[in-house]
Protein backbone atom coordinates (compact mmCIF):
# COMPACT_ATOMS: atom_id res chain seq x y z
CA UNK A 1 0.00 0.00 0.00
CA UNK A 2 1.06 3.53 -0.80
CA UNK A 3 0.33 6.59 1.36
CA UNK A 4 0.99 10.35 0.65
CA UNK A 5 1.27 13.43 3.19
CA UNK A 6 1.32 16.91 2.50
CA UNK A 7 2.46 18.61 5.59
CA UNK A 8 0.60 22.31 4.93
CA UNK A 9 -3.01 22.32 4.46
CA UNK A 10 -2.49 26.00 3.72
CA UNK A 11 0.18 28.25 2.35
CA UNK A 12 -0.55 31.88 2.02
CA UNK A 13 2.05 33.60 0.14
CA UNK A 14 2.49 37.19 -1.53
CA UNK A 15 2.37 37.45 -5.16
CA UNK A 16 5.68 37.65 -7.15
CA UNK A 17 7.38 35.54 -4.54
CA UNK A 18 8.52 31.96 -4.57
CA UNK A 19 6.78 29.02 -2.98
CA UNK A 20 7.33 25.55 -2.04
CA UNK A 21 4.51 23.04 -1.27
CA UNK A 22 6.04 19.82 0.06
CA UNK A 23 5.28 16.65 -0.37
CA UNK A 24 6.14 13.41 1.10
CA UNK A 25 4.74 9.33 0.09
CA UNK A 26 5.89 6.15 0.96
CA UNK A 27 5.27 2.29 -0.65
CA UNK A 28 6.84 -0.96 -0.55
CA UNK A 29 6.66 -0.81 -4.56
CA UNK A 30 7.94 1.52 -7.18
CA UNK A 31 5.80 4.39 -7.87
CA UNK A 32 4.75 7.37 -10.31
CA UNK A 33 4.26 10.45 -8.59
CA UNK A 34 1.84 13.59 -9.73
CA UNK A 35 0.89 16.80 -8.98
CA UNK A 36 -2.25 17.83 -9.55
CA UNK A 37 -4.15 21.57 -9.89
CA UNK A 38 -7.85 21.93 -8.79
CA UNK A 39 -9.66 25.38 -8.87
CA UNK A 40 -12.65 26.05 -7.49
CA UNK A 41 -15.71 23.65 -8.21
CA UNK A 42 -13.44 22.07 -11.56
CA UNK A 43 -12.26 18.89 -11.72
CA UNK A 44 -8.16 18.30 -11.70
CA UNK A 45 -5.57 19.42 -14.11
CA UNK A 46 -2.17 17.36 -14.15
CA UNK A 47 0.46 20.12 -13.58
CA UNK A 48 3.69 17.82 -13.47
CA UNK A 49 4.66 14.03 -12.82
CA UNK A 50 7.43 12.04 -12.91
CA UNK A 51 8.13 8.66 -13.76
CA UNK A 52 11.52 8.18 -14.16
CA UNK A 53 14.60 9.79 -15.86
CA UNK A 54 15.65 13.11 -14.41
CA UNK A 55 14.58 13.48 -10.62
CA UNK A 56 13.56 17.35 -11.51
CA UNK A 57 10.38 17.57 -13.36
CA UNK A 58 8.75 21.23 -14.95
CA UNK A 59 5.44 21.04 -15.79
CA UNK A 60 2.92 23.60 -16.64
CA UNK A 61 2.39 27.18 -15.22
CA UNK A 62 5.72 27.35 -14.35
CA UNK A 63 6.10 24.84 -11.47
CA UNK A 64 8.50 22.65 -11.25
CA UNK A 65 8.93 19.30 -9.02
CA UNK A 66 12.17 17.31 -7.63
CA UNK A 67 11.91 13.68 -6.80
CA UNK A 68 14.30 12.66 -3.76
CA UNK A 69 14.32 9.20 -3.53
CA UNK A 70 16.42 8.91 -0.15
CA UNK A 71 13.84 11.58 1.39
CA UNK A 72 10.94 9.90 -0.08
CA UNK A 73 10.05 13.38 -1.11
CA UNK A 74 8.31 15.28 -4.17
CA UNK A 75 8.10 18.76 -3.44
CA UNK A 76 6.50 21.08 -5.29
CA UNK A 77 8.06 24.37 -6.56
CA UNK A 78 7.57 27.71 -7.93
CA UNK A 79 9.86 30.71 -8.53
CA UNK A 80 7.20 33.55 -8.66
CA UNK A 81 4.00 32.66 -7.62
CA UNK A 82 0.54 34.81 -9.89
CA UNK A 83 -2.59 35.61 -7.94
CA UNK A 84 -3.83 33.17 -10.61
CA UNK A 85 -1.91 30.08 -9.20
CA UNK A 86 -4.29 30.67 -6.10
CA UNK A 87 -6.02 27.22 -6.10
CA UNK A 88 -5.58 23.65 -3.65
CA UNK A 89 -2.83 21.17 -4.89
CA UNK A 90 -2.92 17.85 -4.61
CA UNK A 91 0.36 15.23 -4.25
CA UNK A 92 -0.51 11.41 -5.45
CA UNK A 93 1.51 8.48 -6.20
CA UNK A 94 0.58 5.82 -8.23
CA UNK A 95 1.72 2.58 -8.31
CA UNK A 96 0.50 -0.92 -9.97
CA UNK A 97 -2.61 -2.88 -8.15
CA UNK A 98 -3.53 -5.90 -9.78
CA UNK A 99 -2.46 -4.56 -13.63
CA UNK A 100 -4.03 -1.04 -13.41
CA UNK A 101 -2.14 2.02 -11.43
CA UNK A 102 -3.95 2.63 -8.52
CA UNK A 103 -4.07 6.48 -7.60
CA UNK A 104 -3.38 7.88 -3.73
CA UNK A 105 -3.99 11.12 -3.10
CA UNK A 106 -2.71 13.72 -0.23
CA UNK A 107 -5.19 15.50 1.80
CA UNK A 108 -4.19 18.66 -0.18
CA UNK A 109 -2.64 22.30 -0.25
CA UNK A 110 -4.18 25.55 -0.39
CA UNK A 111 -2.33 27.98 -2.10
CA UNK A 112 -3.40 31.64 -1.70
CA UNK A 113 -1.43 33.83 -3.72
CA UNK A 114 -1.93 37.77 -1.59
CA UNK A 115 -1.92 40.63 -3.88
CA UNK B 1 -4.00 14.52 -23.76
CA UNK B 2 -6.59 12.22 -23.89
CA UNK B 3 -10.11 13.76 -22.74
CA UNK B 4 -12.53 12.44 -19.92
CA UNK B 5 -16.20 14.02 -19.99
CA UNK B 6 -18.35 13.71 -16.87
CA UNK B 7 -21.98 14.96 -16.83
CA UNK B 8 -23.98 16.40 -14.72
CA UNK B 9 -20.94 19.32 -13.52
CA UNK B 10 -24.13 19.97 -10.97
CA UNK B 11 -26.65 18.38 -9.71
CA UNK B 12 -29.25 19.02 -7.08
CA UNK B 13 -31.82 16.67 -5.79
CA UNK B 14 -34.43 15.41 -3.30
CA UNK B 15 -33.59 13.20 -0.29
CA UNK B 16 -34.61 9.88 -1.27
CA UNK B 17 -34.13 9.90 -5.38
CA UNK B 18 -31.45 8.32 -7.20
CA UNK B 19 -28.87 10.55 -9.60
CA UNK B 20 -26.96 9.22 -12.30
CA UNK B 21 -23.79 10.54 -13.17
CA UNK B 22 -21.87 9.57 -16.75
CA UNK B 23 -17.76 9.27 -17.49
CA UNK B 24 -17.06 9.03 -20.94
CA UNK B 25 -13.54 8.76 -22.51
CA UNK B 26 -13.76 10.44 -25.31
CA UNK B 27 -10.99 9.76 -28.10
CA UNK B 28 -9.76 6.18 -26.36
CA UNK B 29 -11.08 3.48 -24.79
CA UNK B 30 -11.05 2.56 -21.38
CA UNK B 31 -11.47 -0.76 -20.00
CA UNK B 32 -11.47 0.56 -16.30
CA UNK B 33 -12.53 3.77 -14.82
CA UNK B 34 -12.28 5.05 -11.35
CA UNK B 35 -14.85 6.61 -9.43
CA UNK B 36 -13.56 9.21 -6.25
CA UNK B 37 -15.02 11.37 -4.28
CA UNK B 38 -13.96 14.61 -2.35
CA UNK B 39 -15.58 15.68 1.13
CA UNK B 40 -15.15 19.14 1.84
CA UNK B 41 -11.55 19.94 2.69
CA UNK B 42 -10.56 16.49 2.27
CA UNK B 43 -8.52 14.88 -0.07
CA UNK B 44 -10.06 12.49 -2.99
CA UNK B 45 -10.97 8.78 -1.48
CA UNK B 46 -11.14 6.18 -4.31
CA UNK B 47 -14.50 4.93 -4.47
CA UNK B 48 -14.34 1.89 -6.61
CA UNK B 49 -13.07 0.63 -9.90
CA UNK B 50 -15.09 0.27 -12.76
CA UNK B 51 -14.29 -2.76 -15.04
CA UNK B 52 -16.06 -3.10 -18.54
CA UNK B 53 -18.05 -6.02 -19.13
CA UNK B 54 -17.23 -7.30 -15.23
CA UNK B 55 -18.66 -6.30 -11.79
CA UNK B 56 -16.78 -3.10 -10.42
CA UNK B 57 -14.71 -3.39 -7.46
CA UNK B 58 -15.45 -1.33 -4.79
CA UNK B 59 -13.18 0.28 -1.84
CA UNK B 60 -13.48 -0.92 1.66
CA UNK B 61 -16.29 1.15 3.58
CA UNK B 62 -18.10 2.11 0.26
CA UNK B 63 -21.64 -0.13 0.06
CA UNK B 64 -21.83 -0.98 -3.50
CA UNK B 65 -26.00 -0.99 -3.37
CA UNK B 66 -25.67 2.31 -2.81
CA UNK B 67 -23.44 3.25 -5.28
CA UNK B 68 -24.60 1.38 -8.49
CA UNK B 69 -21.17 1.34 -10.93
CA UNK B 70 -22.37 0.32 -14.45
CA UNK B 71 -19.50 0.15 -17.55
CA UNK B 72 -21.39 -0.40 -20.30
CA UNK B 73 -19.15 -0.02 -22.70
CA UNK B 74 -15.61 0.95 -23.46
CA UNK B 75 -16.06 4.39 -23.03
CA UNK B 76 -18.71 5.25 -20.84
CA UNK B 77 -18.81 4.24 -16.96
CA UNK B 78 -21.85 5.03 -14.91
CA UNK B 79 -22.43 5.72 -11.07
CA UNK B 80 -25.76 5.81 -9.61
CA UNK B 81 -25.96 7.00 -5.92
CA UNK B 82 -29.17 5.55 -5.17
CA UNK B 83 -31.79 6.40 -2.74
CA UNK B 84 -29.84 9.43 -1.58
CA UNK B 85 -29.56 11.28 1.23
CA UNK B 86 -27.76 14.92 2.32
CA UNK B 87 -25.11 13.04 3.59
CA UNK B 88 -24.19 11.87 0.40
CA UNK B 89 -23.91 15.70 -0.81
CA UNK B 90 -20.02 15.59 -2.04
CA UNK B 91 -18.03 16.17 -5.26
CA UNK B 92 -17.52 13.11 -7.49
CA UNK B 93 -14.64 12.61 -9.63
CA UNK B 94 -14.00 9.99 -12.57
CA UNK B 95 -10.63 9.04 -14.02
CA UNK B 96 -9.45 7.14 -16.33
CA UNK B 97 -5.76 5.43 -16.83
CA UNK B 98 -3.77 6.58 -19.67
CA UNK B 99 -4.37 4.61 -22.72
CA UNK B 100 -1.03 3.36 -24.30
CA UNK B 101 2.02 0.73 -22.96
CA UNK B 102 2.61 1.78 -18.83
CA UNK B 103 -0.80 3.33 -17.74
CA UNK B 104 1.27 5.70 -16.17
CA UNK B 105 -1.25 8.78 -16.09
CA UNK B 106 -4.72 9.57 -14.93
CA UNK B 107 -7.13 11.74 -16.56
CA UNK B 108 -9.91 12.76 -14.73
CA UNK B 109 -13.16 14.44 -15.52
CA UNK B 110 -14.82 17.69 -14.74
CA UNK B 111 -16.57 16.77 -11.70
CA UNK B 112 -20.03 16.34 -10.05
CA UNK B 113 -21.30 18.63 -7.04
CA UNK B 114 -23.97 16.63 -6.07
CA UNK B 115 -26.38 18.24 -3.53
CA UNK B 116 -29.39 16.47 -1.88
CA UNK B 117 -31.50 18.53 -0.07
Amino acid sequence: AQSVTQLDSQVPVFEEAPVELRCNYSSSVSVYLFWYVQYPNQGLQLLLKYLSGSTLVKGINGFEAEFNKSQTSFHLRKPSVHISDTAEYFCAVSADSGGYQKVTFGIGTKLQVIP
Amino acid sequence: GAVVSQHPSRVICKSGTSVKIECRSLDFQATTMFWYRQFPKQSLMLMATSNEGSKATYEQGVEKDKFLINHASLTLSTLTVTSAHPEDSSFYICSAPSPGDGNTEAFFGQGTRLTVV
